[in-house]
């Protein structure tokens, strides 16, 4: 069982605070890196797929940026609003199978 | 039908007893996933196929089965339920392993 961890595990900040958190994993054998966003009585719905180091992805007001050799990812939120409040997965996949392991998840939470 | 969906909605049943979730896709997706979800240990993966005919377990199969006769059909079974298997159970489906992964909405199943 590979070992991905997301931290910080919550976040509370106010509405238009810029947040960053991050996604930490094994280095070897890497593929990919998944996020997601996961909403509170819905399902989780991809925000990026990452698989080259150096990579920056940008969805809106969200972006993500990979670092395979030093094992890591962050995900970033400019001006965050209270939509944006979600847990946000992240998911490393690598070894044979490239089945995706996931984090617990950062939970945040936007106050107006 | 559009995308995935899960069958039933929420289930309470007594334990010893045999249940099978259904999970269904639309999207000709090579690979679906079955996790359970559970308080503080975030989406763990259960079973999983990478194409149709082929399973394999993940990080928590005892007491779980699943089949991949098709393309679009992944059905959980749980032979004799315990009270441990209570959880939210997500399906979910990528085009190939190494793909964001597409969640159903989930089956909420109580054991008592």
């Amino acid at each position: 069982i590979l070992n991905v961890e997301q931290s910080p595990q919550s976040l509370h900040v106010q509405e238009g605070d810029s947040t960053n958190f991050t996604c930490s994993f094994p280095s070897s054998n890497f593929y990919a890196l998944h996020w997601y966003r996961w909403e509170t009585a819905k399902s989780p719905e991809a925000l990026f797929v990452m698989t080259l180091n150096g990579d920056e992805k940008k969805k809106g007001r969200i972006s993500a940026t990979l670092n395979t050799k030093e094992g890591y990812s962050y995900l970033y939120i400019k001006g965050s609003q209270p939509e944006d409040s979600a847990t946000y997965l992240c998911a490393l996949g690598s070894g044979g199978s490239y089945i995706p392991t996931f984090g617990r998840g950062t939970s945040l939470i936007v106050h107006p | 039908i559009a995308g995935i969906t899960q069958a039933p909605t929420s289930q309470i049943l007594a334990a010893g007893r045999r249940m099978t979730l259904r999970c269904t896709q639309d999207m000709r997706h090579n690979a679906m996933y079955w996790y359970r979800q559970d308080l503080g240990l975030g989406l763990r993966l259960i079973h999983y196929s990478n194409t149709a005919g082929t399973t394999g377990k993940g990080e928590v199969p005892d007491g779980y089965s699943v089949s991949r006769a098709n393309t679009d059909d992944f059905p959980l079974t749980l032979a004799s339920a315990v009270p441990s298997q209570t959880s939210v159970y997500f399906c979910a489906s990528s085009i190939d392993p190494y793909n964001e992964q597409f969640f159903g909405p989930g089956t909420r199943l109580t054991v008592l």
